[in-house]
């Protein structure tokens, strides 16, 4: 089982619509999670963090941790073309070595 | 503006050549990485320092090779020996080295074999 598992899409949505992306994670002592956003041939750029469980919101983003299930998601309202991008999703603790990534969904916003 | 520059941000590599990627950061962060993009797929570390002088492999790092003879400075050399090279190559930091530290990115080179 790999510790950090996450649907590839594409995921393709019209404009408007809400998103739902979700992970799942294998490791019962990830305290941070963090979302990352990649625009295609761009490097990954920082997008939601969150401790703990429970939500947390930033304008039409939500993150969401359920550390019993060990599911996270994160959900897009209003979605906009500009939102199409690949969302990597990145759970850790502080004392682990090294950050280990989802693989990523490609999400992609129609007009 | 602070931030990390890579380049070149494409490179081409002939059979049995050596090429270096190069990675310089204005951030004054400790913590540098080197990781590897492949369609489809994640960001799979090849090799990180925490701190000058000093580096450590990740996952993939056979065929690979860094220095840190500088705090803003991680090239990254694909050897001969990395029999597939093509990919996506992204260099990022963070100002410490716990990994709950937000990870600046630089916007990658693309290296393909000729």
């Amino acid at each position: 089982q790999k510790e950090v598992e996450q649907d590839p899409g594409p995921l393709s949505v019209p404009e408007g619509a809400i998103v739902s992306l979700n992970c799942t994670y294998s490791n019962s002592a990830f305290q941070y999670f963090m979302w990352y956003r990649q625009y295609s041939r761009k490097g990954p750029e920082l997008l939601m963090y969150t401790y703990s469980s429970g939500n947390k919101e930033d304008g039409r983003f939500t993150a969401q941790v359920d550390k019993s299930s060990k599911y996270i998601s994160l959900f897009i309202r209003d979605s906009q073309p500009s939102d199409s991008a690949t969302y990597l999703c990145a759970p850790t603790r502080s004392s682990a070595s090294k950050i280990i990534f989802g693989s990523g969904t490609r999400l992609s916003i129609r007009p | 503006d602070g931030g990390i520059t890579q380049s070149p941000k494409y490179l081409f590599r002939k059979e049995g050549q050596n090429v270096t990627l190069s990675c310089e950061q204005n951030l004054n962060h400790d913590a540098m990485y080197w990781y590897r993009q492949d369609p489809g797929q994640g960001l799979r570390l090849i090799y990180y320092s925490q701190i000058v002088n000093d580096f450590q492999k990740g996952d993939i790092a056979e065929g690979y090779s860094v220095s840190r003879e500088k705090k803003e400075s991680f090239p990254l050399t694909v050897t001969s020996a990395q029999k597939n090279p093509t990919a996506f190559y992204l260099c990022a930091s963070s100002r410490g080295q716990a990994t709950n530290e937000k990870l600046f990115f630089g916007s990658g080179t693309q290296l393909s074999v000729l």
